[in-house]
């Protein structure tokens, strides 16, 4: 079964550095991985996917994602913070081909500080 | 395209009362799930629909609960007799059969 683990239920960053959200996953056959952000009180939007085309996926508000097969990892990234981007992210996964349902990890709250 | 529409957002209701949330799907998305999401956790998945049919339902689907989607569009998710585990954001999302998985805002159930 596939499944996902982020690193790091908080993390805290300035306004303008670097955000980095870590999600490993653990899948015997190379999965399809997804990030999600939760503004509080609301759903999910999904940020980008990763759907075995290139490694590199680019998402909207400037997050971009890698998935890196040797260190089964798909880490979310994004060269400078805004405040608006505090909210929670959440890494899933579903078998090849899209499957029928998503695993989501536990989350990570991002902090964005003046 | 309105998106997935959940109803209601919010409801408080008394242990052993039932309760009952709607989701209406983003139109011709043949897929229907529902997650449940407890503070600080990741969504869980509950079970899902292709068109009317219930396809798969998780373990964490008590008795108590049941889901319905007779006409293959909108869905229902019925909670009998709550109890103050049950308190949880509910989550409605739905997609074509292998796209993307589209969610609702979710509705929040507190039972006292």
């Amino acid at each position: 079964a596939q499944s996902v683990t982020q690193l790091g239920s908080h993390v805290s960053v300035s306004e303008g550095a670097l955000v980095l959200l870590r999600c490993n996953y653990s899948s015997s056959v190379p999965p399809y991985l997804f990030w999600y952000v939760q503004y509080p009180n609301q759903g999910l939007q999904l940020l980008l996917k990763y759907t075995s085309a290139a490694t590199l996926v680019k998402g909207i508000n400037g997050f971009e994602a890698e998935f890196k097969k040797s260190e089964t990892s798909f880490h979310l990234t994004k060269p400078s913070a805004h405040m608006s981007d505090a909210a929670e992210y959440f890494c899933a996964v579903t078998p090849t081909g899209g499957g029928n349902k998503l695993t989501f990890g536990t989350g990570t709250q991002l902090k964005v500080e003046l | 395209d309105t998106g997935v529409s959940q109803d209601p957002r919010h409801k408080i209701t008394k242990r052993g009362q039932n309760v009952t949330f709607r989701c209406d799907p983003i139109s011709e998305h043949n897929r229907l799930y529902w997650y449940r999401q407890t503070l600080g956790q990741g969504p869980e998945f509950l079970t899902y629909f292709q068109n009317e049919a219930q396809l798969e339902k998780s373990r964490l689907l008590s008795d108590r609960f049941s889901a319905e989607r007779p006409k293959g569009s909108f869905s229902t998710l019925e909670i009998q007799r709550t109890e103050q585990g049950d308190s949880a954001m509910y989550l409605c999302a739905s997609s074509l059969a292998g796209d993307t998985i589209y969610f609702g805002e979710g509705s929040w159930l507190t039972v006292v």
